[in-house]
């Protein structure tokens, strides 16, 4: 089963750092482009960051490029998000997410549950 | 970034009932070389993340029950479900894959009448 699962959240104070992980089961996750999203309490997803397979790319969204990094290491399949600087306008549940069958062209087809990152 | 738009905000429906969402683009989606739209739709339930339905403007995910479907081409795009479930309650997204920043609209809430 294709499965990506979240962990590294938690309460952290503004200015503080965190590292989320999100690790892959059922597939490599060097074979395709990765993605980080949030959702604040009550508001839609909102995009995050992204990195190509081969890691060669990186993109991120205009409010958190320069604190945040996206990285991944092949060997543990997992993905990470480095969150430095952290603001109380960061609190969001985390997800990673893939577009796993190329039939679905982009979209989102597989995500993980989510881990909550609360700044206060 | 490509601004979406959805109406309404939320909706009461009966069941068995239909359910019509908007989502409006303030850009087109339409890719010319491929003539696909680059949009998606997504159910989101509490405590869940969210779950793709449609792509491709009208191309029903795996799994998906043909009570939903997905039109529309260029910047206004529809979700209609055709007889609205109890487990049809939640909050639909539209989405668009055309470019960086991915952008998803603010949500419907539909709920049962």
């Amino acid at each position: 089963e294709v499965q990506l699962v979240e962990s590294g959240g938690g309460l952290v104070q503004p200015g503080g750092s965190l590292r989320l992980s999100c690790t892959a089961s059922g597939f490599t996750l060097s074979g395709y482009w990765m993605h980080w999203l949030r959702q604040a309490p009550g508001k839609g997803p909102v995009w995050v960051s992204r990195m190509s397979s081969d890691g060669s790319t990186t993109d991120y969204a205009d409010s958190v490029r320069g604190r945040v990094t996206i990285s991944s290491d092949d060997s543990k399949n997992t993905l990470y998000l480095q969150m430095n600087s952290l603001r109380v306008e960061d609190t969001a549940v985390y997800y990673c997410a893939t577009t796993y069958s190329s039939s679905s062209g982009g979209a989102f087809d597989v995500w993980g549950q989510g881990t909550m990152v609360t700044v206060s | 970034d490509i601004v979406m738009t959805q109406s309404p905000e939320s909706l009461a429906v009966s069941l068995g009932e239909r359910a019509t969402i908007n989502c409006k683009s303030s850009q087109n989606v339409l890719f010319s070389s491929n003539k696909k739209n680059f949009l998606a739709w997504y159910q989101q339930r509490p405590g869940q993340p969210p779950k793709l339905l449609i792509y491709w403007a009208s191309t029903r995910e795996s799994g998906v029950p043909d009570r939903f479907s997905g039109s529309g081409s260029g910047t206004d795009f529809t979700l209609t479900i055709s007889s609205l479930q109890a487990e049809d309650v939640a909050v639909y997204y539209c989405q668009q894959y055309y470019t960086i920043p991915r952008t998803f609209g603010q949500g419907t809430k539909v709920e049962i009448k």
